[in-house]
């Protein structure tokens, strides 16, 4: 069974640093794309960063950019975000999705279920 | 960057009655589309991808349609769980964008 689960969330002053993680099981990790999407309170989703299997190509959202980093651990089967110079209007639930294509048709077929971070003084 | 809109932003229906869903892009997105259902303090749900085909396990009452910048997801015959939040999500150029939502009520 494909399990993701994410970890690392909490309560953060502004300026401050969070790192999360996503424990990846039940598939083989170092095959699929991975992303981060968020979800601010009473707010929709909204796609944070990408990362190929490898971790050669990255992608971010224009408002992550420079301040937050996507990585992976293959052997470990783990998805990390750095998340740096945090601010209030980055608190939200964090999710992990997996990307998958079928005939070259993208989507996120799974789901972690996801971890609360909070930006506040 | 893609703006994906979609409408209405509230949609009350009575359970066993039909709702359609519309999604609409800034610019074409082919058929690099995607539908995702939501509950609260649950994972999204992968619906449709490809603008029309069904996740694995998706029941043959959520259907999708459309390509280029027009997009519907139909639901026949609301069952109580369908009532949830529904987003559309388009790959076809970076950033990855999703609609606002469209929120499925009880009437």
């Amino acid at each position: 069974e494909v399990q993701l689960v994410e970890s690392g969330g909490g309560l953060v002053q502004p300026g401050g640093s969070l790192r999360l993680s996503c424990a990846a099981s039940g598939f083989t990790f170092s095959s699929y794309e991975m992303n981060w999407v968020r979800q601010a309170p009473g707010k929709g989703l909204e796609w944070v960063s990408y990362i190929s299997s490898s971790g050669s190509t990255i992608y971010y959202a224009d408002s992550v950019k420079g301040r937050f980093t996507i990585s992976r651990d293959n052997a470990k089967n783990s998805l990390y975000l750095q998340m740096n110079s945090l601010r209030a209007e980055d608190t939200a639930v964090y999710y992990c999705a997996r990307d998958r294509k079928v005939e070259d048709w993208p989507f996120f077929d799974y789901w972690g279920q996801g971890t609360l971070v909070t930006v506040s003084s | 960057e893609i703006v994906m809109t979609q409408s209405p932003a509230t949609l009350s229906v009575s359970p066993g009655d039909g709702a359609t869903l519309s999604c609409r892009a800034s610019q074409s997105v082919s058929s690099n589309l995607a539908w995702y259902q939501h509950k609260p303090g649950q994972a999204p749900r992968l619906l449709i991808y490809g603008a029309s085909t069904r996740a694995t396990g998706i029941p043959a009452r959520f259907s999708g349609s459309g390509s280029g910048t027009e997009f519907t997801l139909t639901i026949s015959s609301l069952q109580s769980e369908d009532f949830a939040v529904y987003y559309c999500q388009q790959f076809n150029n970076w950033p990855i964008t999703f609609g606002q939502g469209t929120r499925l009520e009880i009437k």
